[in-house]
């Protein structure tokens, strides 16, 4: 399968644990974004991040929320300390380095289903 | 502030029959892309098509096409002979050519009747 892949598919936790997500993207793409969809609403902007770089986390919340894109190795997102409105799915998406509309094109994973007990 | 709204919550479509799904977005920017994104049951977000906003020209992807108005900041997904697989969430999105974030609006449910 050469497209975006997540996991787990599905994570529960409690509250005060942690959650860590997964995201490796599709081959040949050096752009990785996280977003999070809440019930009933549309796919918001978390973080931006290229190889060892975060280069947007303007839509991260500032406490217990991080990302990293290692050089080697899936993308993550870290939410520490979960607390009930973090149940989310939460999205990761990739894209290429061109310079052209394809570089503006993101291709989605099938996400990340939390939930926090 | 970059924002898109979708004014149907929900649409019904007989099979084999034509849908158009409205969008509008606000922006100050002139560079951007225009997407629909489809999320069927699966919850899976599959682009659907794309647009350059300066291209005068409608994009068309087989049964799927879109009118695009810009100065109106208006950009309809038309759906041609509906099938029972186009029953999904349809996400308006667009980025812009300043940065890399996506914005979306809350989405059309579509349901295709037999």
């Amino acid at each position: 399968n050469a497209g975006v892949m997540q996991n787990p598919r599905h994570l529960v936790r409690r509250r005060g644990q942690e959650a860590r997500l997964r995201c490796s993207p599709m081959k040949g793409h050096s752009h990785v974004y996280w977003y999070r969809q809440l019930p009933e609403e549309g796919l918001k902007f978390m973080v931006y991040l290229q190889k060892e770089n975060i280069i947007d986390e303007s839509g991260m919340p500032k406490e217990r929320f991080s990302a990293e894109f290692p050089k080697e190795g899936p993308s993550i997102l870290r939410i520490q300390q979960v607390v009930r409105g973090d149940s989310a799915a939460y999205f990761c998406a990739s894209s290429r380095d061109t310079g052209s509309l394809t570089s503006y094109e993101q291709y989605f994973g099938p996400g990340t289903r939390l939930t926090v007990t | 502030a970059q924002t898109v709204t979708q004014s149907q919550p929900e649409m019904s479509v007989q099979e084999a029959e034509t849908v158009t799904l409205s969008c509008t977005y606000d922006t100050s920017e002139s560079n951007y892309y225009l997407f629909w994104y489809k999320q069927p049951p699966s919850r899976q977000m599959i682009l659907v098509i794309r647009q350059e906003a300066y291209k005068q020209q409608n994009a068309t992807e087989n049964r799927f096409s879109v009118n695009f108005q810009k100065a109106a900041k208006s950009f309809s997904l038309k759906i041609s002979d509906s099938q029972l697989g186009d029953t999904a969430m349809y996400f308006c999105a667009f980025v812009t050519g300043s940065n890399y974030k996506l914005t979306f609006g809350k989405g059309t449910l579509l349901t295709v009747n037999p």
